[in-house]
């Protein structure tokens, strides 16, 4: 069981815009900065945000975040082929002293 | 270029002792925390712990302690994971990463490069 709760799976069709979701507690999100991770099939998870909505030097645009209370959000516009692939998020749980993770979104194509 | 190279893929028996390591290079080793993250077959992202090579100062997941040690040899930019008696349910990839870890108002974290993994085998 996961300290963050995001959906299992969502689906979407090249070309559409996708939403994917990280709910937590005051402890977690309500209180710190959020980090989304993109796993494609097979490799290393990659950073994609940091710091709630911040990039790094190398991801498009496409990807953004955002928070609000406790929850988080990942949104992918655009969808490629290659955006196929297990999201997570990850924050500090300051109830915990560790970090968490998300139990991983798996963004399937229509 | 900053990156994080991992120990090979290990095979052991149930009770065997494994150390694996992350060398980190491009970058000061002793600024950022190092962490380390297991994935089992065919699921999520588990958070293990990290360490700041600088003063040696641990967090470890509540799911880990007592089952694995972290340690850090910052004169060879070099972070270990290790197991005294290692069991079947251990197999999985490990993954070292980055952090970065700064205590503020709010706490700053994310883990921003990854190593490319170790896989444990344990049968």
């Amino acid at each position: 069981q996961s300290v963050l709760t995001q959906p299992p799976s969502v689906f979407a069709a090249p070309g559409q815009k996708v939403t994917i979701s990280c709910s937590g507690t005051n402890s977690n999100i309500g209180k710190n900065y959020v980090s989304w991770y993109q796993q494609l099939p097979g490799t290393v998870p990659k950073l994609l945000t940091y710091e709630n909505n911040k990039r790094p030097s190398g991801i498009p645009d496409r990807f953004s975040g955002s928070k609000s209370g406790t929850s988080a959000t990942l949104t992918i516009s655009g969808l490629q082929s290659g955006d196929e692939a297990e999201y997570y998020c990850g924050t500090w749980d300051t109830g915990l002293s560790t970090g968490v993770f998300g139990g991983g979104t798996k963004l399937t194509f229509l | 270029e900053v990156q994080l190279v991992q120990s090979g893929a290990e095979v052991k028996k149930p009770g065997e002792s494994l150390k694996i390591s992350c060398e980190g290079s491009g970058y000061r080793f002793s600024d950022y925390w190092i962490g380390w993250v297991r994935q089992m077959p065919g699921k999520g992202l588990e958070w293990m712990g990290i360490i700041y090579p600088d003063d040696s100062d641990i967090r470890y997941s509540p799911s880990f302690r007592g089952q694995v040690t972290i340690s850090v040899d910052r004169s060879i930019n070099t972070a270990y994971l290790q197991w005294s008696s290692l069991r079947a349910s251990d197999t999985a990839m490990y993954y070292c990463a980055r952090v970065v870890y700064i205590l503020a108002n709010s706490i700053y974290y994310h883990m921003d490069v990854w190593g490319k993994g170790t896989t444990v085998t344990v049968s």
